[in-house]
C-alpha cells in the first residue's frame, strides 16, 4: 500500500528565510507526487506535482519541490518565506482513485 | 470554467438528523472523490465515484454513509442519523480521469452536529 509521511507537525520560519517542508513516500512503481496547501476554513489548493521529467518541479506562489528517488523524498521549498505562506501543507501520492493518499499535513508558520 | 462547487459550505444538524452534501465537479470531469478531514487530523479518503458508478468505497463507514453520482446532477454524500463524531470538513475533488492529472478540490463543506 502507498503511504506518505510528513515528519514535522509544525515548521516555524522567519519571514524572508528559506523554508522546507519535508515529505517522504512509499510506493510500488513510479510515484505521482503532489503538494497541496490549505488555508484556514478553505479547500485544498494545488501547488505542484511530479509525474516524470526534471526532478526539480516549480509550482504556484514561488514554491518548488525536489524529487529524490534514492531518498524517496519530495520536499517542498521556497527561497524566501512570506507571512502569507502560513498554512497547512499536504503532500500526497497518486495515482488517483483508490490509492491517492495524503500525508498528515505540516503546519507552516512564518513569523514576521 | 468554474471550479469544483460544494454546497452547503456550512451545515448544522442535530443528532439523528440527515446531512446531504453536494458536489458539482469541474466541467468535463467525470471522476469524483470525497475526503473527510477531522479536527486536527489529515485528509482521509472516503469514496471514489464515476458517473453512476461507485468505484471504491473502502473509506466509507459501513453504516449511515452513502454516496452517489447520478448521470445528471451533482454527487451527493449522505449521512443518516448524524452523530457528534461526524462533525468534520468534507471535501470533494474531481479529475477528468485517473491517469495522474491533477485533481481539483472544492472549498469543502463543514458539518457541525449539535
Amino acid at each position: 500500500a502507498q503511504s506518505v509521511a510528513q515528519p514535522e507537525d509544525q515548521v516555524n520560519v522567519a519571514e524572508g528565510n528559506p523554508l522546507t517542508v519535508k515529505c517522504t513516500y512509499s510506493v510500488s512503481g513510479n510515484p505521482y507526487l503532489f503538494w497541496y496547501v490549505q488555508y484556514p476554513n478553505r479547500g485544498l489548493q494545488f501547488l505542484l506535482k511530479y509525474i516524470t521529467g526534471d526532478n526539480l518541479v516549480k509550482g504556484s506562489y514561488g514554491f518548488e519541490a525536489e524529487f529524490n528517488k534514492s531518498q524517496t523524498s519530495f520536499h517542498l521549498k521556497k527561497p524566501s518565506a512570506l507571512v502569507s505562506d502560513s498554512a497547512l501543507y499536504f503532500c500526497a501520492v497518486g495515482p488517483f482513485g483508490q490509492n491517492f493518499v495524503f500525508g498528515p499535513g505540516t503546519r507552516l508558520s512564518v513569523l514576521p | 470554467n468554474a471550479g469544483v462547487m460544494q454546497n452547503p459550505r456550512h451545515l448544522v444538524r442535530r443528532r439523528g438528523q440527515e446531512a446531504r452534501l453536494r458536489c458539482s465537479p469541474m466541467k468535463g470531469h467525470s471522476h469524483v472523490y470525497w475526503y473527510r478531514q477531522l479536527p486536527e487530523e489529515g485528509l482521509k479518503f472516503m469514496v471514489y465515484l464515476q458517473k453512476e458508478n461507485i468505484i471504491d468505497e473502502s473509506g466509507m463507514p459501513k453504516e449511515r454513509f452513502s454516496a452517489e453520482f447520478p448521470k445528471e446532477g451533482p454527487s451527493i454524500l449522505r449521512i443518516q442519523q448524524v452523530v457528534r463524531g461526524d462533525s468534520a470538513a468534507y471535501f470533494c475533488a474531481s479529475s477528468p480521469d485517473n491517469s495522474g492529472n491533477t485533481i481539483y478540490f472544492g472549498e469543502g463543506s463543514w458539518l457541525t452536529v449539535v
